[in-house]
C-alpha cells in the first residue's frame, strides 16, 4: 500500500544551520514525490517536485531535494535556514491512477531560533 | 498570479446549521480536491473531482457531507447538519492529472 513517512515530528535549528527533513515512501511503481511547505494560518505551498530525471531537484527558497530509490527517500535540505523557513513541511507521493491521488505524510515542524 | 479561491476563509456556525465552503479552481485545471486538516488525524482527503465527475469521495461522511461541482469554475462543499466533530480547516486543491495541486487558503470551520 501506498504510504509516506516523515519520521521527525518537530526539529529545532539555528537561524543559518543547515537542515534536513526526512521522508521514506512505499509505492510500487516509480513515484512522483513533492514537498510542501505550510505556514501558519496558510494552504500548502510547493517547495519543489521530483517526477524523472536528475535525483537532485531544486526548489524555491533555496531548498532541493535528493530522490534515492534504494533507500525509498526525498529528503528535503537547505544549506543555510533563514526564520522565515518556520513552518510545517509534508512530503507527498502522487498516486494517480488510484483513488487518493496524493498520500501526504504527516508533516514535520520546524522551528528557527536566532 | 493564477491561484484557487476558498470562501469564506473563516466560518463559526452552530451545531446543526448547514455549511456551505466554496473553492475556485485555478482556470483549466481538471481534477479538485478537498481535503480536512486537524491536529489529530493531519491532511484527509474527503473527495477528488476529473472533469468535475466525482471519482472518489469515499473519505466523505457521505451522512452529513455532499461535494459537488455545477461548473468548471466552482466546487461546493457542504455539512448538514454541522457537528463540533467538524471543526477543521478545509482545503481546496486543483491541478492536472499527473502533476502537482495548488491549494487556497482554506476554510477554517469552527462548530459550537
Amino acid at each position: 500500500a501506498q504510504s509516506v513517512t516523515q519520521p521527525d515530528i518537530h526539529i529545532t535549528v539555528s537561524e543559518g544551520a543547515s537542515l534536513e527533513l526526512r521522508c521514506n515512501y512505499s509505492y510500487g511503481a516509480t513515484p512522483y514525490l513533492f514537498w510542501y511547505v505550510q505556514s501558519p494560518g496558510q494552504g500548502l505551498q510547493l517547495l519543489l517536485k521530483y517526477f524523472s530525471g536528475d535525483t537532485l531537484v531544486q526548489g524555491i527558497k533555496g531548498f532541493e531535494a535528493e530522490f534515492k530509490r534504494s533507500q525509498s527517500s526525498f529528503n528535503l535540505r537547505k544549506p543555510s535556514v533563514h526564520w522565515s523557513d518556520a513552518a510545517e513541511y509534508f512530503c507527498a507521493v502522487g498516486a494517480w491512477g488510484t483513488g487518493n491521488q496524493f498520500y501526504f505524510g504527516t508533516g514535520t515542524s520546524l522551528t528557527v531560533i536566532p | 498570479d493564477a491561484r484557487v479561491t476558498q470562501t469564506p476563509r473563516h466560518k463559526v456556525t452552530e451545531m446543526g446549521q448547514e455549511v456551505t465552503m466554496r473553492c475556485q479552481p485555478i482556470l483549466g485545471h481538471n481534477t479538485v480536491f478537498w481535503y480536512r486538516q486537524t491536529m489529530m488525524q493531519g491532511l484527509e482527503l474527503l473527495a477528488y473531482f476529473r472533469n468535475r465527475a466525482p471519482l472518489d469521495d469515499s473519505g466523505m461522511p457521505k451522512d452529513r457531507f455532499s461535494a459537488e461541482m455545477p461548473d468548471a469554475t466552482l466546487a461546493t462543499l457542504k455539512i448538514q447538519p454541522s457537528e463540533p466533530r467538524d471543526s477543521a480547516v478545509y482545503f481546496c486543491a486543483s491541478g492536472l492529472e499527473g502533476t502537482e495541486a495548488f491549494f487556497g487558503q482554506g476554510t477554517r470551520l469552527t462548530v459550537v
